[in-house]
């Protein structure tokens, strides 16, 4: 195990649902991230934090919804999401921003969206 | 703009050593290459992380040229289980400056036959 929880595993729902990821770490890491994962598809980075605050937004469209209460927990809000969006998604931590740094990855969230 | 290109897929034999080249060419002269592993279904896992010359753990070495404009991942002796896609990452500048952000290329599918 890599100290990296994420959930619900699996998820489906329709177009016109709101829904949430969250992804839980207990490893004392500073960053936390949201990839992306299409089939046979590389990873996308979707966003990054960093000691709470976002450093990063990848051109995300706006029915993704990122929120980081605090440095161990991190949330992807879902809305109105399409067809297209249906993917893992991989949630991931590092002790700071720093080339030097692993990153350990949850399990991912299998999202189906209808 | 491209940080990493790898050969798309490999195959292999059981037994036999697998090497993978990444190109990096604008690496930048604080970054360091990391190498993940990731099994279907799974989010990636680290292997091996180098800056220069070479590194060699239980698992894998890293061969590094002085120009660190490439990077070889070596597996000795590998089995089915090794069979996986194989990353190569270095870091992009955050697009809001002072960032470093992690940059996952697009992957080398190992396939290891019987």
């Amino acid at each position: 195990e890599t100290g990296v929880t994420q959930t619900p595993r699996h998820l489906v729902m329709g177009m016109t649902n709101k829904k949430s990821l969250k992804c839980e770490q207990h490893l004392g890491h500073n960053a936390m991230y949201w990839y992306k994962q299409s089939a046979k598809k590389p990873l996308e980075l979707m966003f990054v934090y960093s000691l709470e605050e976002r450093v990063e937004n990848n051109s995300v469209p706006s029915r993704f919804s990122p929120e980081c209460p605090n440095s161990s927990h991190l949330f992807l809000h879902l809305h109105t999401l399409q067809p297209e969006d249906s993917a893992l998604y991989l949630c991931a931590s590092s002790p700071e921003l720093a080339s030097t740094d692993t990153q350990y990855f949850g399990p991912g969230t299998r999202l189906t969206v209808l | 703009l491209a940080k990493t290109t790898q050969p798309i897929s490999m195959d292999s034999y059981e037994g036999q050593e697998v090497n993978i080249t990444c190109s990096h060419n604008n690496i930048a002269t604080n970054d360091y290459i990391t190498w993940y592993q990731q099994f279907p279904s799974q989010g990636p896992r680290f292997i091996i992380q180098g800056y220069k010359t070479k590194v060699t753990n239980e698992v894998a070495s890293l061969f590094i040229p002085a120009d660190r404009k490439s990077s070889t991942l070596s597996l000795p002796r590998v089995s089915l289980s090794d069979t996986a896609v194989y990353y190569c990452l270095v870091g992009v500048d955050s697009l809001s400056g002072g960032s470093y952000i992690p940059t996952f290329g697009r992957g080398t599918s190992l396939i290891v036959h019987p």
